[in-house]
């Protein structure tokens, strides 16, 4: 069964240092997200893409952040100075149309930042 | 107000029996529901997803829905200990993002 990968599955950083999270979203899927989730909390969106392009950002999503779809598999998000509170469990996830909502879910990346 | 509220606290149930969760949502425009599992420092794992009011059943899993009482539920049949998990209630509402609840926690008691 098809599934979206990410790596690396732990990044650790220093604070101020910038930080490349990527993703393989589902082959025949045309929406990408990401979302955090920090320890104990809830899930959180960041932002959602389609046709190369940014089609929503949540309020978390800064000029910080940044997605790229670079080639034709990989999906990445780039934190360009990271803070202590950028600490979470990183999530992409794909979906395959805007009518098929469903969302598939990568394995995550930990960062963790000092 | 919080989009989409999960308000019990951890739920124990015996082996077998039937564990039920509830989430209420805020956006009366919301479309699509969904149910993620996750397990301790894993990624949420699809298990359920309605559209229409009325149940939808998958296996031991069922959804319901009442969206004039902004409500969905999650019922697990003849529960495992491997359904021991935090169980989290997610809405689609006029945008593509998933808001989430906090989620409720349940224990299958062997």
């Amino acid at each position: 069964e098809p599934e979206v990968t990410q790596t690396p599955s732990h990044q650790v950083t220093q604070m101020g240092q910038e930080v490349i999270l990527r993703c393989v979203p589902i082959s025949n899927h045309l929406y990408f997200y990401w979302y955090r989730q920090i320890l104990g909390q809830k899930v959180e969106f960041l932002v959602s893409f389609y046709n190369n392009e940014i089609s929503e950002k949540s309020e978390i999503f800064d000029d910080q952040f940044s997605v790229e779809r670079p080639d034709g598999s990989n999906f990445t998000l780039k934190i360009r100075s990271t803070k202590l509170e950028d600490s979470a469990m990183y999530f992409c996830a794909s979906a395959r149309t805007v009518g098929n909502y469903e969302q598939y879910f990568g394995p995550g990346t930990r960062l963790t930042v000092t | 107000q919080k989009e989409v509220e999960q308000n019990s606290g951890p739920l124990s149930v015996p082996e077998g029996a039937i564990a039920s969760l509830n989430c209420t949502y805020s956006d009366r425009g919301s479309q699509s529901f969904f149910w993620y599992r996750q397990y301790s420092g894993k990624s949420p794992e699809l298990i359920m997803f309605i559209y229409s009011n009325g149940d939808k059943e998958d296996g031991r899993f069922t959804a319901q829905l009442n969206k004039a009482s902004q409500y969905v539920s999650l019922l697990i049949r003849d529960s495992q200990p491997s359904d021991s998990a935090t169980y989290l209630c997610a809405v689609i509402g006029g945008n593509n993002r998933l808001a989430f609840g906090k989620g409720n926690q349940v224990v299958v008691i062997p």
